[in-house]
Formats: C-alpha cells, sequence, structure tokens
C-alpha cells in the first residue's frame, strides 16, 4: 500500500478556504485516495475519494495531479466546525481490504 | 442515515475482567472493523470481518478477540483486561462496493479505562 504524508499541522481563518495537502508518490495505478476527517471525540466521517480525476461533492473538492503523486482535500469556506483530523489514505480496493488511518494533519480553524 | 451505535460511551474495568464491546449497524453492511485510537498512534486496526461468522486479524489483535454471529452486531471481547488496553475502542461498518465507495461509517466510540 502507498504511504501517504501530510503535514502535522495547518491554520485557516474563517470563511477561507482551506487547502490539505497530501503526498503520495508511490501510489500504484488502482489505488483510490480517501479523505476522513475526525472531529474531537468523534468518530472518523467519509468526506470523499478518488481515483485520478478531480471530484467535489458537498462538502469538499479533491484535486488529484496528473501523475497522481499527490492530492489536495479543499474546503471551500472553512468553518470553525470543520476543526478535526483529516486523514488521507491511500488503498486498494479489494473485498474484505480495510483502511488504514495515519496521523493526519490537525486543521484548526480560527475566526 | 447509516447509524453505527456502541453499547457504552465510558466504561471502567479492573484489571483482569473480561470485557465485552457491543457494536451495533443498521444498514445491512457486510464488513465491520474493530479499531483503537492512542494518542500519537493514530487509529490502529484490531480485528475485521467481512461476513457473519468470519473474521480476519488487524495490526494489533493481541489480548483481543471478536465474535460475530449476526450481521448487525460485532462484538469485541478483552478476555483479561490489562492497562494497556485503556484507550478509545472505535467501531466501524461499510458496504463493498466495485466502483470504489469504501466509505466506512463509525461509531461514537468507546473509552475504556483498565484500572
Amino acid at each position: 500500500d502507498a504511504k501517504t504524508t501530510q503535514p502535522p499541522s495547518m491554520d485557516c481563518a474563517e470563511g477561507r478556504a482551506a487547502n490539505l495537502p497530501c503526498n503520495h508518490s508511490t501510489i500504484s495505478g488502482n489505488e483510490y485516495v480517501y479523505w476522513y476527517r475526525q472531529i474531537h471525540s468523534q468518530g472518523p466521517q467519509y468526506i470523499i475519494h478518488g481515483l485520478k480525476n478531480n471530484e467535489t461533492n458537498e462538502m469538499a473538492s479533491l484535486i488529484i495531479t496528473e501523475d497522481r503523486k499527490s492530492s489536495t482535500l479543499i474546503l471551500p469556506h472553512a468553518t470553525l466546525r470543520d476543526t478535526a483530523v483529516y486523514y488521507c489514505i491511500v488503498r486498494v480496493m479489494e473485498y474484505g481490504n480495510k483502511l488504514v488511518f495515519g496521523a493526519g494533519t490537525i486543521l484548526r480553524v480560527k475566526s | 442515515d447509516v447509524k453505527v451505535t456502541q453499547s457504552s460511551r465510558y466504561l471502567v474495568k479492573r484489571t483482569g475482567e473480561k470485557v465485552f464491546l457491543e457494536c451495533v449497524q443498521d444498514m445491512d453492511h457486510e464488513n465491520m472493523f474493530w479499531y483503537r485510537q492512542d494518542p500519537g498512534l493514530g487509529l490502529r486496526l484490531i480485528y475485521f470481518s467481512y461476513d457473519v461468522k468470519m473474521k480476519e486479524k488487524g495490526d494489533i489483535p493481541e489480548g483481543y478477540s471478536v465474535s460475530r454471529e449476526k450481521k448487525e452486531r460485532f462484538s469485541l471481547i478483552l478476555e483479561s483486561a490489562s492497562t494497556n488496553q485503556t484507550s478509545m475502542y472505535l467501531c466501524a461498518s461499510s458496504l463493498y462496493s466495485p466502483r470504489g465507495r469504501w466509505e466506512q461509517y463509525f461509531g461514537p466510540g468507546t473509552r475504556l479505562t483498565v484500572t
């Protein structure tokens, strides 16, 4: 499985876009990029995933570089409630497979 | 909405006690998982199950066992609790999708303290 590298922490002003980077230079062709977040005292929550195209949903956008060696999660208008640990996970999706969570990035949204 | 519930939010047990942590999901998911989360170590997978009566060891199965007698219920058992099992325990479930949507739904967690 590809290893991911994320910055340990980031700050963002409320109302601004939060851009969270993730490096996965050893990603293979059949591995997906997943993003989860964990708000304090809660279980992790799925945000978005992608293979090679950019993706957008009601929560965020995922930009994957053309070589797929890195990606960026974008929260377009961060709020205080977006303060959380954000996990970037790269995984082959096979039956019975499981997600492996690294240390993630602590995002602090400040007013 | 998918709901994953865990039997207790907080639990305090004594060393040597047998401890049962229960997890129930209501969306007919095939896959269920038990993680523990500790400061500085992130989430670590203990066991998972991809079908009734099936189980697979995760990364840190030592000192734990699991039971999946019904599809909706996945139990984590600490046969003889020890202080190093003090942790936050998180249960999750997911539906396998060939299109790659591997969304795991997590429960609220059980904070277990072993004294």
